[in-house]
């Protein structure tokens, strides 16, 4: 069965350390990959998106995601994290058949930043 | 434009009431999706919605009936919903096949 892991909870970094959240999927074929923003009472803000092609992934907002097969993974990245990146932080695997396809969503990860 | 508007904001009804979400997007996505998130979880996928005819409902009750009238509209209409319903109903489009979904900002959803 498709599923999408994302191991930590909550997470607090300071403000300008770097950042890694991690995300693992277990999906039969190759997976289309996204990590999506949600800041509190709002919609998702889609930050990336892995199709295909280049495994390293540059996204808005400073962000970057590498693919790794082997590992099962969809690791987000930023170098220099920013009092506003605070929010829930979610990756996701696409599920496609057919006409339509479908989000599998991690639990997603709660980001704090402290100054 | 990756716009996804969603209609109210806000929203308060009791058990015995009929309401309805709206969601509206002017991509030209013909793929429309309607999630219900809880505080603190990720969105679950309640229907989709491919070239206007209904593809996907998740087992969803009947109190929550979808529409869409046109490719670039799409309706939940609720009606006698229980408190346990309250939540945050997002709204997502995306083109039909392997594309990506942009979402709305939501719909907060308090059933008293």
């Amino acid at each position: 069965a498709q599923s999408v892991t994302q191991p930590d909870i909550h997470i607090t970094v300071s403000e300008g350390a770097s950042l890694e959240l991690r995300c693992n999927y277990s999906y039969g074929a190759t997976p289309y990959l996204f990590w999506y923003v949600q800041s509190p009472g709002q919609g998702l803000q889609l930050l990336l998106k892995y199709f295909s092609g280049d495994t390293l992934v540059q996204g808005i907002k400073g962000f970057e995601a590498e693919f790794k097969r082997s590992q099962s993974s969809f690791n987000l990245r930023k170098p220099s994290v920013h009092w506003s990146d605070a929010a829930e932080y979610f990756c996701a695997v696409g599920i496609h058949g057919g006409a339509t396809n479908k989000l599998i969503f991690g639990t997603g990860t709660l980001l704090a930043v402290q100054p | 434009d990756t716009e996804v508007t969603q209609t109210p904001k806000h929203l308060v009804m009791g058990m015995t009431n009929k309401k309805s979400l709206k969601c509206e997007q002017h991509m030209g996505h013909r793929a429309m999706y309607w999630y219900k998130q809880k505080a603190k979880k990720p969105p679950e996928l309640m229907f989709v919605y491919s070239y206007e005819k209904l593809s996907i409902n998740e087992s969803v009750p009947s109190r929550f009936s979808p529409e869409c009238p046109n490719s670039s509209l799409l309706n939940l209409h609720l009606h006698a919903l229980q408190p346990e319903d309250s939540a945050l109903y997002l709204c997502a489009s995306s083109q039909v096949r392997r594309e990506t979904q942009y979402f709305g900002p939501g719909t907060r959803l308090l059933v008293l």
